[in-house]
């Protein structure tokens, strides 16, 4: 495996299920991120972790709870979602968030297409 | 307020035209500059990246940054249909110890065949 992979693909939940998303990242970088996706909006970055620590949160709500175990894998939590909640999640990774400069570069997964009923 | 303005289109050429996308941003620290293409249902992939003011080109892809106006460009020469796609603009904006890429709502691009 290559780049950045995200499962599911496609997710279907009710608003009171709990699921989890999963990213993995194969590029040896250093941070990743989760943004939300949603039609006739810009990208929305919801969390970012450098080293597996997380270092911005960009006031989401709580029934999104990410964690990062280690530099490489990377899930969002979640938890009795809201159908407005409905929305591709990406994952990327980058080398680094310190340096005004290309290792700011982000390489994205293919996504995971989550639709609450 | 970082923000980031793009046209939303769709901006329409012809095959074999010049597609011109325009981007604005409100950050003045801002150093580097991305553009990404993402294809209807998949996640969008970096085309070009510039941190100078003046022009970068890379094939039929070229940059224009002009820092002063806080405005960058894409330009993609000879057109083909296989370049419709949404263009997303990406300044690099500094926060908290960190620097993060800010996404403009991006362009979407039609070439005619």
């Amino acid at each position: 495996e290559t780049g950045v992979t995200q499962t599911p693909r496609h997710l279907v939940m009710g608003m009171t299920n709990k699921k989890s998303l999963k990213c993995e990242q194969h590029l040896g970088h250093n941070a990743m991120y989760w943004y939300k996706q949603s039609a006739k909006k810009p990208l929305e970055l919801m969390f970012v972790y450098n080293f597996k620590e997380q270092t911005e949160n960009n006031s989401v709500p709580s029934r999104f709870s990410p964690e990062c175990p280690n530099s490489s894998h990377l899930f969002l939590h979640l938890h009795t979602l809201q159908p407005e909640d409905s929305a591709l999640y990406l994952c990327a990774s980058s080398q680094d968030i310190t340096a005004n400069s290309g290792a700011n570069v982000l390489t994205f997964g293919a996504g995971s297409r989550l639709t609450v009923l | 307020q970082k923000e980031v303005e793009q046209n939303s289109g769709p901006l329409s050429v012809p095959e074999g035209a010049i597609a011109s996308l325009n981007c604005t941003y409100s950050d003045r620290g801002s150093q580097s500059f991305f553009w990404y293409r993402q294809y209807s249902g998949k996640s969008p992939e970096l085309i070009m990246s510039i941190y100078s003011n003046g022009d970068k080109e890379d094939g039929r892809f070229t940059a224009q940054l002009n820092k002063a106006s806080q405005y960058v460009s894409l330009l993609i020469r000879d057109s083909q249909p296989s370049d419709s796609a949404t263009y997303l603009c990406a300044p690099l904006y500094s926060g908290a110890g960190s620097y993060q890429l800010t996404f403009g709502k991006g362009t979407k691009l039609s070439v005619i065949p």
